[in-house]
């Protein structure tokens, strides 16, 4: 099955509003990195956890390694955060490779 | 900074025809991947190379392949097109390949087969 689980699969939220993602992970993973997909379709990375929480701006995620999910906290949505977001996963088990959720597509209206 | 380079941009092809899609990266980084994108289904690793010359299988090798010709490009081969196939290929690297390291993605390749 997937080890990586990603909720929801799709968000639409009006500008200003705030709102979360998340990631279940169905194994054991050393560390979660989030990334965004812009328009042009490149993967830009927004966080790399080990352990707790990072923030950046308007961003947040939290990682709790023990209960086996990340989260991805958006404040104040802005139309320029549309687009798809992926958390990937670094299960022990796979070695070095990076295992993706499937994404939730994120829309901002006005 | 640097950047990744796909090429194309997009790739219409005919069922059983052989495909190549070509990756440059002039950050200097050893490793470098090949993921294929499906609708809902996230990304899954095709190949990944540590260094020039070097390939290491991913879940989806089958009905590819990959050379790493020099350390700058990694060029990824649909052997055998599927009929209906359509996905987004994208080309990453890394400095050294570790999980810990940060991803760096190339625009990606849309892959049409009639």
């Amino acid at each position: 099955g997937d080890q990586v689980e990603q909720s929801p699969s799709a968000l639409s939220l009006h500008e200003g509003t705030s709102s979360a993602l998340r990631c279940n992970f169905t194994t054991t993973t050393r560390s979660v990195q989030w990334f965004r997909q812009n328009s042009r379709g490149s993967l830009i990375n927004l966080f790399y956890l080990a352990s707790g929480t990072k923030e950046n701006g308007r961003l947040k995620s939290a990682f709790d390694s023990k209960e086996l999910y990340s989260t991805l906290h958006i404040r104040d949505a802005q139309l320029e955060d549309s687009g798809t977001y992926f958390c990937a996963a670094d299960p022990p088990s796979s070695g070095q490779k990076l295992v993706f959720g499937q994404g939730t597509i994120l829309k901002v209206y006005l | 900074g640097g950047i990744i380079t796909q090429t194309p941009k997009f790739l219409i092809g005919q069922e059983g025809q052989k495909l190549t899609l070509k990756c440059q990266q002039n950050f200097n980084h050893d490793t470098m991947y090949w993921y294929r994108q499906d609708s809902g289904k996230g990304l899954r690793l095709i190949y990944y190379s540590i260094t020039e010359n070097d390939l290491q299988k991913g879940d989806l090798s089958e009905g590819y392949d990959a050379s790493r010709e020099k350390k700058s490009s990694f060029s990824l081969t649909v052997t055998s097109a599927q009929k209906n196939e359509m996905a987004v290929f994208l080309c990453a690297s890394s400095l050294t390949g570790g999980s810990a390291e940060t991803l760096y993605f190339g625009s990606g390749t849309r892959l049409t087969v009639l």
